[in-house]
């Protein structure tokens, strides 16, 4: 049973072109987020949303909107993808039951190339 | 939050205990330190979290010092399983009012071998 699932795995794509990631979690949770991993290895949080609602907004280009149609899915639509837009996007999500902390889960991933 | 800073890899043979050190001089007093580890390919893992008293799960301890600036993540018995990217995080709670971020560093990279 997958707990944060990812769709798809694998993207390969063109600069120009428009393209969505899908995440699901099946976990009952009511926060999911984005993260961007670049080739570097760095990992930094995109968005975040909570019951729908965004929460977090980094300083991300507006060619990425955030889609939040429901408590259990998060979807990622960019538009216009650039050379710098490949790395791996990784969708994790939280409780907020009303503890001090909270573990974030993360999904396997989106590995994202643009040519 | 807080920056930390780690060494950027360790070795460890397999079955000893790998010692992961985390200095967070600026820690504020409401800022958690956690523990999250990346295995090649996979996405981040939670291992354990602590503010101030030292912690045990079931894959991990935390040992926090008392004037909390930096700690240290215990694998008491490491595998090859857990060679990974360790990453230690300093953030606030949710009980401050701000929405849970986790900022990730370069961490450590833990080579764990036969």
């Amino acid at each position: 049973d997958t707990a944060v699932s990812q769709t798809p795995k694998y993207l390969v794509t063109q600069m120009g072109n428009d393209k969505s990631i899908k995440c699901e979690q099946n976990l009952g949770h009511d926060t999911m987020y984005w993260y961007k991993q670049d080739s570097k290895k760095f990992l930094k949080i995109m968005f975040s949303y909570n019951n729908k609602e965004l929460i977090i907004n980094e300083t991300v280009p507006n060619r990425f909107s955030p889609k939040s149609p429901d408590k259990a899915h998060l979807n990622l639509h960019i538009n216009s993808l650039e050379l710098g837009d490949s790395a791996v996007y990784f969708c994790a999500s939280s409780p907020t039951s009303g503890r001090a902390v909270e573990t974030q889960y993360f999904g396997p991933g989106t590995r994202l190339l643009v040519l | 939050d807080a920056k930390t800073t780690q060494p950027t890899s360790m070795d460890c043979a397999e079955g000893r205990a790998a010692n992961l050190p985390c200095n967070h001089s600026t820690i504020s007093g409401n800022e958690y330190v956690y523990w999250y580890r990346q295995i090649h390919s996979q996405g981040p893992q939670y291992i354990i979290h602590g503010l101030k008293n030292n912690e045990t799960n079931e894959m991990a301890s935390l040992i926090i010092t008392e004037d909390r600036k930096s700690s240290t993540l215990i694998l008491p018995h490491a595998t090859l399983r857990d060679t990974a990217v360790y990453y230690c995080i300093v953030m606030l709670g949710w009980n401050t009012g701000t929405a849970s971020k986790l900022t990730f560093g370069t961490g450590t990279r833990l080579q764990v071998t036969l």
